[in-house]
């Protein structure tokens, strides 16, 4: 079935570069996404790339995406305390006619100085 | 301001009492969607609605109930809330069924006592 996968936590000092890792289950996926949630507020849509392509830059942000592993990761370089927050991967997988979402527990990043 | 407005913010009850969890939004989004968010589960979809008059469950529609009788509301019931049905709540928009985008509201913390 369709599955998204990545680690709970990363801890980081202030000015180095962040990586979050994702796994997906889904081959068909058409989009992979990236969204920011901070504490109190909803989700915030950081950053995507659509399937037929392996990177997408986006000022401090890079997404790679392996296909055959089926693997994407997010590089926030330059790593800034505003940064702290929870990263959601999420694919998109066409459904009954819809952009049906499957998301990734969340990684919880903690930015100290 | 383009938004999706989620109502209430926060919300203590007690198993059995019925309740409603409003959400809107100004975008003219024909698709909109609610999903419900568990530590180390990630979001998971309940229900979903492509268009006015159309829903469909998602993937955890048990115990919940959708109308979409306007195109800018979506509400959410609980008809008899349990415990395990506590959670945080979002809800979602989009252009189209099929965009890429879709857009969150700022959530509801439900806790049933």
């Amino acid at each position: 079935g369709e599955d998204v996968e990545q680690s709970l936590f990363l801890s980081v000092r202030e000015g180095d570069s962040s990586v979050i890792n994702c796994t997906y289950t889904d081959s068909s996926s058409t989009y992979l996404y990236w969204y920011k949630q901070e504490p109190g507020a909803g989700l915030q849509l950081l950053t995507y790339i659509f399937s037929n392509m392996d990177m997408k830059q986006d000022q401090r942000l890079t997404v790679l995406l392996n296909k055959k592993d089926k693997h994407l990761s997010l590089r926030i370089a330059d790593t800034q305390t505003g940064d702290s927050a929870i990263y959601f991967c999420a694919e998109s997988i066409g459904s009954g006619g819809y952009n049906k979402l499957i998301f990734g527990a969340g990684t919880r990043l903690a930015v100290h100085p | 301001e383009a938004q999706v407005t989620q109502n209430p913010r926060y919300l203590i009850t007690v198993t059995g009492k019925k309740l409603t969890v409003t959400c809107s939004q100004n975008m003219n989004h024909e698709y909109m969607s609610w999903y419900r968010q568990d530590p180390g589960l990630g979001l998971r979809q309940i229900y979903y609605s492509m268009n006015v008059e159309v829903t469909d469950k998602g993937d955890v529609p048990e115990g919940y109930k959708v109308s979409r009788k306007e195109k800018r509301n979506f509400p959410l019931i609980l008809e008899s809330p349990s415990p395990n049905q506590t959670s945080l709540y979002f809800c979602a928009s989009s252009l189209s069924p099929q965009h890429y985008e879709q857009y969150f509201g700022p959530g509801t913390r439900l806790t049933v006592t």
